[in-house]
C-alpha cells in the first residue's frame, strides 16, 4: 500500500537559516505529491504540489522536487522566517483516489 | 481557489450531549468530503468518507453510530458526535476534493471540540 515517511521533528532553526524537511514515499503507479502546512489552531493548507517526476513545486519561497529515482519529495526553503513556524505534512495521492496518504507531520519552530 | 468552511470553529459541550459540526464547500461542488480527527501533535486520522446522497464509508475502528455523517447536498456534509465523552475531545477537520484533483484536498479550518 501507499505510505509516506517524514523526518521527525521538531525542527528548530534560527531566522534566515536554510530548511530541509525530508519526505520519502512508497506507492504504486505514479502518484501526485503534496506538501501541506498547518499553522497553530488552524486546518491544513496546500503549500505546493508536483504531479509527475522531476516536477518542482514552489510557493512562498518553499520548493520541493518530485524525485522518482529516490522516491523523495524533500521540502526546502533558503531563508526561513518566524512566521514559517508550523507543522508541515507530506502527502501523496494516487491516480483515481481522492484520499491522500499523509506523513506524520514535522513541526518547524523558527526563533528570531 | 477552492474554499471549505467549518462551523463552529470551537465548541464546548457536556458529557452525554450531541454536537453537530458542519462542513461546506463554498465555491465548488464536492461529491466527496472527508472527515479527519487530529490529536495534539499528531497527524490526521481519516475517520470517514462522506458521499453525497449515500451512506458514509467509515474507516476501521471508527464507530459509525457514534460519529454520524450526513452529506445531504453537494456543498454540505455534517458530522454529529453523539453522546459525547471527554475522550471525544479533539480537533476535527473536514476536506473536499474536486473530481480531477488526483488526491489534492481543500481543508476546512477545523473544529476544536472539548467535552467536559
Amino acid at each position: 500500500g501507499n505510505s509516506v515517511t517524514q523526518m521527525e521533528g521538531p525542527v528548530t532553526l534560527s531566522e534566515e537559516a536554510f530548511l530541509t524537511i525530508n519526505c520519502t514515499y512508497t506507492a504504486t503507479g505514479y502518484p501526485s505529491l503534496f506538501w501541506y502546512v498547518q499553522y497553530p489552531g488552524e486546518g491544513l493548507q496546500l503549500l505546493l504540489k508536483a504531479t509527475k517526476a522531476d516536477d518542482k513545486g514552489s510557493n512562498k519561497g518553499f520548493e520541493a522536487t518530485y524525485r522518482k529515482e529516490t522516491t523523495s519529495f524533500h521540502l526546502e526553503k533558503g531563508s526561513v522566517q518566524v512566521s514559517d513556524s508550523a507543522v508541515y505534512f507530506c502527502a501523496l495521492g494516487s491516480g483515481g483516489s481522492y484520499i491522500p496518504t499523509f506523513g506524520r507531520g514535522t513541526s518547524l519552530i523558527v526563533h528570531p | 481557489g477552492a474554499v471549505v468552511s467549518q462551523h463552529p470553529s470551537w465548541v464546548i459541550c457536556k458529557s452525554g450531549t450531541s454536537v453537530k459540526i458542519e462542513c461546506r464547500s463554498l465555491d465548488f461542488q464536492a461529491t466527496t468530503m472527508f472527515w479527519y480527527r487530529q490529536f495534539p501533535k499528531q497527524s490526521l486520522m481519516l475517520m470517514a468518507t462522506s458521499n453525497e446522497g449515500s451512506k458514509a464509508t467509515y474507516e476501521q475502528g471508527v464507530e459509525k453510530d457514534k460519529f454520524l455523517i450526513n452529506h445531504a447536498s453537494l456543498t454540505l456534509s455534517t458530522l454529529t458526535v453523539t453522546s459525547a465523552h471527554p475522550e471525544d475531545s479533539s480537533f476535527y477537520i473536514c476536506s473536499a476534493g474536486e473530481a480531477s484533483g488526483r488526491g489534492e484536498q481543500y481543508f476546512g479550518p477545523g473544529t476544536r471540540l472539548t467535552v467536559t
